[in-house]
């Protein structure tokens, strides 16, 4: 079985500062592991995607999310919070493999508040 | 490609009616996902499709919920009869299962926002 946990379900940080949102999964296959972001009244879209290789993985925006299996975590990062980046950020983990491969299990987010 | 397209998307009905949710998928993706996004149960996986066969319902929450995709171009979600504790926002997600860069990878729709008088 998988799962995601997402700490903080709201994180405040000043215009400039560094963003750091927190996700740790479980799972008893290698997974695959994805940041999405919901701007208001909008559907989620993706920022990043881990699959294999390289464990530092840079996406839209500035993000980046480093994996790291000892810890089981895909924390997400960018090092200057802009105005425009307030939003809810969804972390997501899915399996490899056949079957169900294409079903993500989605983290319960963590509302992103930047103070000018 | 235009993404998923939802309609309609704001929908507004009284208690009891029938509501029917409409979704395109992208061209070209096997999979097709429904998720309901309240504040209190955060975003739900409801029901997913490969190629047009339903795999997994396991989160629809009851009989008054069923989801149909006729064609790999047009899925539907229907709420009959609806009720207030309905109203949230739904959303349509596709993805492909061909290998490639952009596998696994969901396309999230607009979503369709419900509200049940």
């Amino acid at each position: 079985a998988q799962s995601v946990t997402q700490l903080g379900s709201h994180v405040s940080v000043s215009e400039g500062a560094l963003v750091l949102l927190r996700c740790n999964y479980s799972s008893s296959v290698p997974p695959y592991l994805f940041w999405y972001v919901q701007y208001p009244n909008q559907g989620l879209q993706l920022l990043l995607k881990y699959t294999t290789g390289a464990t530092l993985v840079k996406g839209i925006n500035g993000f980046e999310a480093e994996f790291k299996k000892s810890e089981t975590s895909f924390h997400l990062t960018k090092p200057s919070a802009h105005m425009s980046d307030a939003a809810e950020y969804f972390c997501a983990v899915g399996g490899r493999g056949g079957g169900a491969t294409n079903k993500l299990i989605f983290g319960t987010g963590t509302l992103l508040a930047v103070q000018p | 490609d235009a993404g998923v397209i939802q309609s309609p998307r704001h929908e507004v009905t009284e208690m009891g009616q029938e509501v029917t949710l409409r979704c395109k998928p992208i061209s070209g993706h096997d999979y097709l996902f429904w998720y309901r996004q309240t504040m209190m149960r955060g975003l739900e996986l409801l029901i997913y499709f490969n190629n047009n066969v339903p795999i997994d319902d396991s989160g629809m929450p009851e009989d008054r919920f069923s989801a149909k995709m006729p064609n790999a171009s047009f899925s539907t979600l229907k709420i009959q009869p609806s009720e207030p504790r309905d109203s949230a926002v739904y959303f349509c997600a596709s993805s492909s299962g061909r290998s490639g860069l952009a596998k696994n990878i969901q396309y999230f729709g607009a979503g369709t926002r419900l509200s049940v008088l």
